[in-house]
């Protein structure tokens, strides 16, 4: 059974950071690209960033682009999130999604049940 | 201000057939497979539709996604309370080199 468990999230004054992790199981984690997804309150799901498998390309949206990080570790089977210079616009459920296949642009056919980020004073 | 358009809302009654639509550009519908997910918050969202017209498996056939150019659509069949619930569309953006989402559509069976 696929299963996707985020972590790391909580409160955090702006201009602060955090890191999220995704513990991952069901699956070879390391042949998978993975994916961040948040939804702020009262919005809708907004994509956040991409990791491919093996050269672990990356990408992010424009609104956390140069804060926030996603990286993998293949042997901890596990997907991160570094976010830095956290606004409070950050503030969010942030969902780790697992892609059908190894490509950046492939559909996110499982997800976790989220996590947390609140950025307030 | 989403990338892709969706109507904010959408309803019907039991039994009844509704669809969604998602209107996009050249640089994304027209240019990626177009997914679907649903979501009713809490819960995890789930992948519906893949690839503009695929079901994962364990997908009841009451769903099925179709796309035209820059447009696509989700249709739901025969619809039960249990369908109550957010519908997104997404796709790959080559303009701007990520995913983008559909503002989303809240499905309520009356």
């Amino acid at each position: 059974e696929v299963q996707l468990l985020e972590s790391g999230g909580g409160l955090v004054q702006p201009g602060g950071s955090l890191r999220l992790s995704c513990v991952v199981s069901g699956f070879t984690f390391s042949s998978y690209a993975m994916n961040w997804v948040r939804q702020a309150p009262g919005k809708g799901l907004e994509w956040v960033s991409t990791i491919t498998n093996i050269i672990s390309t990356s990408y992010h949206a424009d609104s956390v682009k140069g804060r926030f990080a996603i990286s993998r570790d293949d042997f901890k089977n596990t997907l991160y999130l570094q976010m830095s210079s956290l606004r409070v616009e950050d503030t969010a459920v942030y969902y780790c999604a697992k892609s059908r296949h190894s490509s950046a642009w492939d559909d996110f056919d499982y997800w976790g049940q989220g996590t947390l980020v609140t950025v307030s004073s | 201000q989403s990338v892709l358009t969706q109507p904010p809302s959408a309803s019907g009654t039991p039994g009844q057939r509704v669809t969604i639509s998602c209107s996009g550009s050249s640089s994304n519908i027209g240019y990626n497979t177009v997914n679907w997910y649903q979501h009713l918050p809490p819960t995890a969202p789930k992948l519906l539709i893949y690839s503009d017209n695929h079901r994962p498996s364990g997908v009841p056939d009451r769903f099925s996604g179709s796309k035209s150019g820059t447009s696509a659509s989700l249709a739901i069949s025969g619809l039960q309370s249990e369908d109550e619930a957010d519908y997104y569309c997404a796709t790959w953006d080559a303009s701007l080199n990520g995913w983008v989402f559909g503002g989303g559509t809240q499905l309520t069976v009356l």
